[in-house]
């Protein structure tokens, strides 16, 4: 089956840009996504990037894809501590999506 | 507020029950996923069901099922419960069958806690 790879803990300070990473399996893989899951919430979509960008950037929020090397990354410029939350790749497999096991963000003061 | 509600909330129970989870989806979306997420496992997909049919299954246990309704709403149905089933337990929905496209709109989620 797909494997989705993150490393599970990062901290940062407040102002810092943090940068979350991610490996997936499948090469054919046309969208990959990003999900934030707030303590005590349900995911949300953050954003995606179709496979045939190498860059998509949303305010504070840059996705860079490299296909080659099947690495996902996202990065938040002057993280909030409103930012903390775990972080979720996720990418298509079948009719369904797989999900990494989430990167848990922590933003100090 | 992503449009998928979920009741209960949070659930305790004890080992040997029942439950049944309900989930509403997003108005418009005829797929719903139902995810579990633990601490040791992380997120989990169980099952999906379109439009009333079961579309995809992953790792859900046989004493666990669920169906989807003719109003599109859905019920997770747990039995025989084990500590180990203690877990949020997640709904989401989509517009069509899980195109990659089609973006997955998750619920609260319940939190289930068997005692």
């Amino acid at each position: 089956g797909e494997d989705v790879e993150q490393s599970l803990f990062l901290s940062v300070r407040e102002g810092d840009s943090s940068v979350i990473n991610c490996t997936y399996t499948d090469s054919s893989s046309t969208y990959l996504y990003w999900y934030k899951q707030e303590p005590g919430a349900g995911l949300q979509l953050l954003t995606y990037i179709f496979s045939n960008m190498d860059m998509k950037q949303d305010q504070r929020l840059t996705v860079l894809l490299n296909k080659k090397d099947k690495h996902l990354s996202l990065r938040i410029a002057d993280t909030q501590t409103g930012d903390s939350a775990i972080y979720f790749c996720a990418e298509p497999y079948g009719q369904n999506f797989v999900f990494g096991p989430g990167t848990r963000l922590s933003v100090l003061p | 507020d992503s449009g998928v509600t979920q009741t209960p909330k949070h659930l305790i129970t004890a080992t040997g029950q029942r439950v049944t989870l309900r989930c509403s989806p997003r108005s418009g979306d005829l797929s719903v996923y139902w995810y579990q997420q633990s601490l040791d496992q992380g997120l989990q997909f169980l099952i999906q069901y379109y439009n009333g049919e079961e579309r995809a299954k992953g790792n859900i246990l046989e004493r666990f099922s669920a169906q989807q309704f003719p109003d599109l709403h859905s019920e997770l149905n747990l039995s025989s419960l084990e500590l180990g089933d203690s877990a949020l337990y997640f709904c989401a929905s989509s517009v069509a069958i899980g195109r990659a496209m089609d973006t997955q709109y998750f619920g609260p989620g319940t939190r289930l806690t068997v005692l």
